[in-house]
């Protein structure tokens, strides 16, 4: 079946890193632009940055540029996000998650994984 | 950036009441709006896209209008099922913002 399974969550250090991983079966994951979306206790959802099925276009939330990168590799069925110089405020259950794709045109988002917990304090 | 307002945040209903939940965008963002509910622990589910195209496998007393900066998430007759929080998001430009959230509590 169509599942997306991140991994890579943690307890760290401000200032420190983390690489999350989210895992694609079920589907052809090289058709599909693919988001990162994170939730912060108690809190609504904020989009965190999305990429291009070739990953050639990538785009990122203002309060990330700069610090987090999305990637993939298609051949992995994977994808990925690198965060660095952690804060406080980036403590959240992040998703990944698949964009509906209909006749090539793209609406929101139809696939969701568990989420992986990130919590960042001394 | 596009900012998206919802309203109410919260709302509290009976099973089988009628429920309207209202996405305000701050510029025309076309069609481009899709609807989520969220239960506790657990990940968003799709219900809507397209403002009014309703996802597959999802019941039909769900409904979505609207288009240009205004938008509603309709509940013809609410279940024990919907008692979660409903987001609303717009993809017309990155950033792809999110509504605050609007939680349907049993009243």
């Amino acid at each position: 079946q169509v599942q997306l399974v991140e991994s890579g969550g943690g307890l760290v250090k401000p200032g420190g890193s983390l690489r999350l991983s989210c895992a694609a079966s079920g589907f052809t994951f090289s058709d599909y632009y693919m988001s990162w979306i994170r939730q912060a206790p108690g809190k609504g959802l904020e989009w965190v940055s999305y990429i291009s099925s070739s990953g050639s276009t990538i785009y990122y939330a203002d309060s990330v540029k700069g610090r987090f990168t999305i990637s993939r590799d298609n051949a992995k069925n994977s994808l990925y996000l690198q965060m660095n110089s952690l804060r406080a405020e980036d403590t959240a259950v992040y998703y990944c998650a698949r964009d509906k794709l209909v006749a090539a045109t793209r609406y929101g988002m139809d696939v969701w994984g568990q989420g992986t917990t990130v919590t960042v304090s001394s | 950036d596009i900012q998206m307002t919802q309203s109410p945040s919260t709302l509290s209903a009976s099973v089988g009441d009628r429920v309207t939940i209202t996405c305000r965008a701050s510029q025309s963002i076309s069609s481009w709006l899709a609807w989520y509910q969220q239960k506790p622990g657990k990940a968003p589910k799709l219900l809507i896209y397209k403002a009014s195209s309703l996802e597959s496998g999802v019941p039909s007393r769900f409904s979505g209008s609207g288009s240009g900066t205004e938008f509603t998430l309709t509940i013809s007759s609410l279940q024990p099922d919907d008692f979660a929080t409903y987001y609303c998001q717009q993809y017309n430009s990155p950033p792809l913002t999110f509504g605050g959230g609007t939680k349907v509590e049993i009243k």
